[in-house]
């Protein structure tokens, strides 16, 4: 199974919105309504954000969002803050009934 | 407060074993499906695999980079997880983070460990 593809970093400046992406195929993102992202920030542990494409966990702020179309996923966060500046990683379900997460986005906030 | 707490990891020596345990509460352990996900020091996540529930036959799953040399199981009357890895070779140097959770309120509800670090060397 390999890896989702997510771009290596994208950059935003405080109060824009940015779009992360996260490709895989039909056997994952495009066969699944399981997709999930979560944010890391350095030296921590992971956190969830996005659960089942587009459901947040509760105490999520509604600025970040998911979707879905076809084979790929995004992320969309809003009025970018600097403490979203953090590696963001999508998270899908595949057909070989396993897990793969995307290899990672480094968020940057000007 | 859901909280999942992992130990055991250690040094060990290419082709060594080690057991991680995965301690759970604040849930119903019994009822979750619990998830172990790796990470190597600057690189990013990777998921290695998982068991479910009983109702589920406490079915397991791996990745293809562990298949066959780690396993998965459980303990519910403990409301511990364990990984069991074998074979250990360099490339699975990295922190073991267990993740787990449940719905509730018709939200998903889902916490991960601290990590515990794994290395392989001689």
């Amino acid at each position: 199974q390999s890896a989702l593809t997510q771009p290596a970093s994208v950059s935003g400046s405080p109060g824009q919105s940015i779009t992360i992406s996260c490709t895989g195929t039909s056997s994952d993102v495009g066969g699944y309504n399981y997709v999930s992202w979560y944010q890391q920030h350095p030296g921590k542990v992971p956190k969830l954000m996005i659960y089942d494409v587009n459901n947040r966990p509760s105490g999520i702020s509604n600025r970040f969002s998911g979707s879905k179309s076809g084979n790929t996923a995004s992320l969309t966060i809003s009025g970018l803050q600097a403490e979203d500046e953090a590696d963001y990683y999508c998270n899908s379900y595949t057909a070989s009934y396993t897990r793969v997460f995307g290899g990672g986005t480094k968020l940057t906030v000007l | 407060e859901l909280q999942l707490v992992e130990s055991g990891g250690g040094l060990v020596q290419p082709g060594g074993s080690l057991k991680l345990s995965c301690a759970a509460s604040g849930f119903t352990f019994s009822d979750s499906t619990i998830h172990w996900v790796r990470q190597a020091s600057g690189k990013g996540l990777e998921w290695v695999g998982r068991i479910r529930n009983k109702a589920n036959n406490y079915a397991t799953a791996y990745a293809a980079s562990v298949k066959g040399r780690f396993t998965i199981s459980r303990d519910d009357s403990k409301n511990t997880a364990y990984l069991q890895m074998n074979s250990l070779q360099n490339e699975d140097t990295a922190v073991y983070y267990c993740t787990g959770g449940e719905t509730a309120a018709r939200t998903w509800r889902e916490c991960w460990g601290q990590g515990t670090l794994v290395t392989v060397s001689s």
